[in-house]
């Protein structure tokens, strides 16, 4: 029993590349999250996704994209990449209002 | 929109002290509260789920309450440890999104 898992851990982009983080939970749990966390500014939501096939925004969705690809994984992704968007990326799934956390993806964009 | 302080946001006491932590909300309207442990560099460790028909929830050496009229939750630790070092984060969840304090960065000195 994996929990969460995120891939990659460390990623470094130039300003206009695309990426998709990756995250997969085998909790068998329906809602998932993407967060970003930067210093001072505690942990943001992007996006989430309630169900299988359904997601919503957050609080900080322009730049990504989201696909709730089916129960266990929910990618994120940076069409263009912008130093703005360097932060520390994490997953996390939700069972009874009890959320588990990946350990996330530390992102550069240069 | 759910605004969460956490104050004080750093402190250190020395080892053996109890000590206490706490998490404000602006408004009461929440299912869950959930107190999170995260050590530098690693994601977020859960450490007590306090659902809303719940005053408090204990641990081992933690013990969380929750006020929602007043909009205020406390996590206590007994006896802290230099192991007990970490920045200690609360979230509320109002339904459908989880809002994060800042934290506080804890330092057990031995």
């Amino acid at each position: 029993n994996a929990g969460v898992t995120q891939t990659p851990k460390f990623q470094v982009l130039k300003t206009g590349q695309s990426m998709t983080l990756q995250c997969a939970q085998d909790m068998n749990h329906n809602s998932m999250y993407w967060y970003r966390q930067d210093p001072g500014m505690g942990l943001r939501l992007i996006y989430y996704s309630a169900s299988e096939g359904t997601t919503d925004k957050g609080e900080v969705p322009n730049g990504y994209n989201v696909s709730r690809l089916n129960k266990r994984e929910f990618s994120l992704r940076l069409e263009s990449a912008a130093p703005s968007q360097t932060s520390v990326y994490f997953c996390a799934s939700e069972w009874g209002g009890e959320q588990y956390f990946g350990p996330g993806t530390r992102l550069t964009v240069t | 929109k759910q605004e969460v302080t956490q104050i004080p946001a750093a402190l250190s006491v020395p080892e053996g002290e109890n000590l206490v932590l706490n998490c404000s909300f602006t408004d009461s309207a929440i299912y869950n509260l959930q107190w999170f442990r995260q050590d530098p560099g690693k994601g977020l460790t859960s450490l007590l789920l306090i659902q809303s028909s719940q005053r408090e929830q204990t641990s081992g050496r933690l013990n969380a309450s929750l006020d929602k009229s007043s909009g205020r939750s406390t996590l206590y630790i007994a006896a802290s440890q230099p192991g007990d070092s970490a920045t200690y984060l609360c979230a509320v969840d109002p339904g459908n999104q989880f809002y994060f304090g800042t934290g506080t960065s804890l330092t057990v000195i031995p």
